[in-house]
């Protein structure tokens, strides 16, 4: 079992849709949780940051972290076709670790 | 542009020749990371430096790889002996010691032939 799992998609969604995106993973030791947004062939781009567990809010994204189930998720509200991208999670342990360790990514494609 | 930025952002040699890659981070970034991105996963972390240490390598890292940061401002990868498993996309990303969000650069893509 991998350190962190994220279905690969692909997700199709039309233009205006709620979106939910979701890793789980294995090391409790993981305090820290990001979500990347990744266009073809581009670096990832942070979108989302979140300590521990809690809901943080960034217009229209929303991170969610639930420690107990060791289980994150990223909604996106009102999609637009722009926000069609591979979304990858990542997360590390902070003081004990600091490597990002990685999803495979999610490719989100929203159709006008 | 105050972002990362890695330099060249292709490149395409043949089996057994060494490459190098460069990067600068966001400068009053005092981490400094090396991931490699093969196609439909994520990046993987390759080696980290603070300030001009390197403080930790993946067992990904081959004897065949060396990374350098000689006055902790930018960084360069060196791949030796490339092998066609060596192709992939190589990320540089940056951070403050303080902080745990890493900035990514635009990556350098490598094709060994």
């Amino acid at each position: 079992q991998k350190e962190v799992e994220q279905d690969p998609g692909p997700l199709s969604v039309p233009e205006g849709a709620i979106v939910s995106l979701n890793c789980t993973y294995s090391n409790s030791a993981f305090q820290y949780f990001m979500w990347y947004r990744q266009y073809s062939r581009k670096g990832p781009e942070l979108l989302m940051y979140t300590y521990s567990s809690g809901n943080k809010e960034d217009g229209r994204f929303t991170a969610q972290v639930d420690k107990s189930s060791k289980y994150i998720s990223l909604f996106i509200r009102d999609s637009q076709p722009s926000d069609s991208a591979t979304y990858l999670c990542a997360m590390s342990a902070g003081q004990a670790g600091t490597a990002l360790i990685f999803g495979k990514g999610t490719t989100l494609s929203v159709s006008s | 542009d105050t972002g990362v930025s890695q330099d060249p952002r292709h490149k395409i040699t043949k089996r057994g020749q060494n490459v190098t890659f460069r990067c600068d981070p966001i400068s009053e970034h005092n981490r400094l990371y090396w991931y490699r991105q093969t196609l439909g996963q994520g990046p993987e972390f390759l080696t980290y430096f603070q300030n001009e240490a390197q403080l930790e390598k993946s067992r990904l890292l081959s004897d065949r790889f060396s990374a350098e940061r000689p006055k902790g401002s930018f960084s360069t990868l060196e791949i030796q002996r490339t092998e066609q498993g060596d192709s992939a996309m190589y990320l540089c990303a940056s951070s403050l010691a303080s902080t745990e969000t890493q900035y990514f650069g635009p990556g350098t893509r490598l094709l060994v032939l």
